[in-house]
């Protein structure tokens, strides 16, 4: 069975940065399918961003609310999938959910606050 | 951009029967997953490909799909059954697209 553990995440001022990882066991993710997704407090699914797989070259696209702020990063060797979140606003704050095909990461809450 | 549309809300008494539906115009060509997320829960997938159950699913849950709207129907409804669900898709570069979720109440 496919397992999928996020960590990281926590409370940042206005304009710092968060990394969440997201770390997955049973299933390699070099051609898999991975987005993250985000869910601000009482509302919906967002979508954040994507990285492709490494036999189509491996390239990522992004929302255009985080386009040049968050850069997502996948390590083969560890297979592992990262969410770096630059230059962060208030309107950030959400919990971040990786997708790994169609299995969810349990969510990990940042918080943008002064 | 491309979006997904779904009712904000549906009710039903418990035992009836539950539709929700989603329509986008890329539909037609590209398959839908629905998701259902309990409160305070990540989401669980319940529904790929429009039509076809992962394993652990009832079958009193089922997928159709027509035109450009595709719908989940929830048969015998239960208290369990009460949550949020969502559709999802994807645009014609494959980005992944969420409608805006449709919150499921057992009356």
């Amino acid at each position: 069975e496919v397992q999928v553990v996020q960590s990281g995440g926590g409370l940042v001022k206005p304009g710092g940065s968060l990394r969440i990882t997201c770390a997955v066991v049973g299933m390699s993710l070099s051609n898999a399918k991975l987005n993250w997704v985000r869910q601000a407090p009482g509302k919906g699914l967002e979508w954040v961003g994507r990285i492709k797989g490494e036999a189509d070259g491996g390239t990522t696209d992004y929302a255009a609310f985080v386009k040049g702020r968050f850069t997502i990063l996948r390590d083969d060797e560890k297979n592992t999938l990262d969410l770096q979140m630059d230059s962060l606003k208030t309107e950030d704050t959400a919990l971040y959910y990786c997708l790994v095909g169609a299995k969810w990461g349990q969510g990990t809450l940042a918080t943008v606050s002064s | 951009s491309y979006e997904l549309t779904q009712p904000p809300s549906v009710s039903v008494s418990p035992g009836q029967t539950a539709r929700i539906t989603c329509s986008g115009d890329a539909l037609p060509k590209q398959y839908a997953f629905w998701y259902q997320q309990r409160p305070g829960q990540a989401p669980v997938l319940i529904m790929y490909e429009d039509t076809k159950r992962p394993p652990g699913i009832p079958g009193r849950v089922s997928g159709s799909s027509s035109g450009t709207t595709v719908t989940l129907t929830i048969s015998g409804v239960q208290a369990e059954d009460e949550a949020d669900y969502y559709c999802q898709s994807t645009d014609i570069n494959g980005i992944v697209v969420f409608g805006g979720g449709t919150k499921l109440t057992v009356l």
